[in-house]
């Protein structure tokens, strides 16, 4: 069974750039959501796709945009970057419908400058 | 109030204590409940799940209290490799697994 892997591992980007990350699902999971975690805080909810649409969002602008592809790996993009986007951004995948938990990989960790 | 919160840290325990964590949460219609566990730097791992009934996992145990809307981890026979931040986790609606809501962690660091 793969897990969830997510790409790059380390980021460095400039005030008003853009980003994308991305995301790989675990096999057989349909849903994957995206977390922002900052220092000292528990991981806060972006938003969630399910078939390719997205399927719930937390509190992030606009400028925090997903995609989610028919093999289900992901992508989060993010634009006009902020100091305080920098952060863990962090990827989980699961099976809509069943009780599975999520799935996290290991993260992309963001530093805005 | 905020949706979730947790005991605020970090909690410093000697080896082989017992250790409690309570979370609570603010959504009456939560019906999924998880533990976490998080290593410094890496991804949050689930730990477990956390059943009406309440459920053990060899020394873990958890517990739902729906009436006071908490959840709580036991930890027995503390090990040095349980020092580690433990994050509650309650979804927002009732049913989607993906929207959930995690509280800010509590640090554990079990001394020799």
């Amino acid at each position: 069974e793969t897990g969830v892997t997510q790409s790059p591992t380390h980021l460095i980007k400039t005030r008003g750039q853009q980003v994308t990350l991305r995301c790989s699902s675990q096999s057989g999971h349909n849903t994957v959501s995206w977390y922002q975690q900052a220092l000292g805080q528990g991981p806060q909810f972006i938003f969630q796709y399910y078939r390719e649409e997205e399927n719930g969002r937390g509190n992030f602008p606009p400028r925090f945009s997903g995609l989610q592809f028919p093999n289900y790996s992901s992508e989060l993009n993010v634009n006009a970057l902020e100091l305080d986007d920098s952060a863990l951004y962090l990827c989980a995948s699961s099976f809509r419908g069943s009780n599975s938990p999520l799935h996290f990989g290991n993260g992309t960790r963001l530093t805005v400058t | 109030r905020k949706e979730v919160e947790q005991d605020p840290g970090p909690f410093n325990v000697p080896e082989g204590a017992t250790v409690a964590f309570n979370c609570t949460y603010s959504n009456s219609a939560s019906q999924s409940f998880f533990w976490y566990r998080q290593d410094c730097r890496k991804e949050p791992k689930l730990l477990m799940s956390v059943y009406s009934s309440g459920n053990e996992d060899g020394r873990f145990t958890a517990q739902l209290n729906r009436a006071s809307q908490y959840i709580s981890l036991l930890i027995r026979d503390s090990k040095l490799s349980d020092s580690a931040t433990y994050l509650c986790a309650v979804n927002r609606y009732g049913g989607s697994q993906g929207n959930l809501i995690f509280g800010k962690g509590t640090k554990l660091s079990v001394k020799p």
